[in-house]
């Protein structure tokens, strides 16, 4: 069965210093991959999503970055966090077509 | 373009209340319906889905029905615990593209 790991669980970071979080599916290949922000009390924010290796789409223009470097990791970026950063991040994953998404636990991040 | 629009919250209900979400979709294609769960603290789960026009999904005594004529995926379930308190996300996904369009969630407290 497939299984979706994030980590870490949770982070607090100052203002100015950099991010970077993971995430890894297992149990499958070739998966989508999304990268979500949920600000407290808020929906779900699409920041990034990728349909394979190096290839990633940008959907908010921002301080965030995200990478893909093997088939099932998909990393979010940051070199300088913002107060704004703040938040609940969620990875999940799919295969193509209109098919259900897959969740991970999430990063709660506060930027203090 | 593709949008789902779901009912405001807060819902506050007694426990073994009629529950009620209304979730209405726009889409340029066929798409598929998605209702997830999300309990404080964790991600996502997917609680029922629907692929095709009139079929009804259903899971822990939740049940959408897939309305084309209404473009509506109503949730509904019968008798409320509460258990079910969470926030609960429409979502849709066509087989052209690799995005998920998300409701902004509905909160729902269920009292004793």
């Amino acid at each position: 069965s497939q299984t979706i790991h994030q980590w870490p669980a949770t982070l607090v970071q100052p203002v100015g210093s950099p991010l970077s979080l993971e995430c890894t599916v297992e149990g499958t290949s070739n998966p989508n991959l999304y990268w979500y922000r949920q600000a407290a009390g808020r929906g779900l924010q699409l920041l990034f999503y990728s349909v394979g290796i190096g290839q990633i789409s940008s959907e908010v223009p921002q301080n965030l970055s995200a990478s893909r470097p093997q088939d099932r990791q998909f990393i979010l970026s940051s070199k300088k966090l913002l107060l704004s950063d703040s938040g609940f991040y969620l990875c999940a994953w799919s295969v193509a077509g209109p098919y259900e998404q897959y969740f991970g636990p999430g990063t709660r991040l506060t930027v203090t | 373009g593709n949008s789902v629009t779901q009912m405001e919250g807060p819902v506050t209900l007694s426990e073994e209340a009629f529950l009620t979400i209304n979730c209405t979709y726009t889409a340029t294609g066929y798409p598929s319906l998605f209702w997830y769960v999300q309990y404080p603290g964790e991600g996502l789960q997917l609680l029922l889905k629907a692929t095709k026009a009139d079929d009804k999904g259903s899971n822990k005594g939740f049940e959408a029905t897939y309305r084309k004529e209404t473009t509506s995926f109503h949730l509904e379930k019968g008798s409320v615990q509460v258990s079910d308190s969470a926030v609960y996300f429409c979502a849709l996904s066509e087989f052209t593209g690799n995005q998920f369009y998300f409701g902004t969630g509905t909160s729902l407290t269920v009292i004793p």
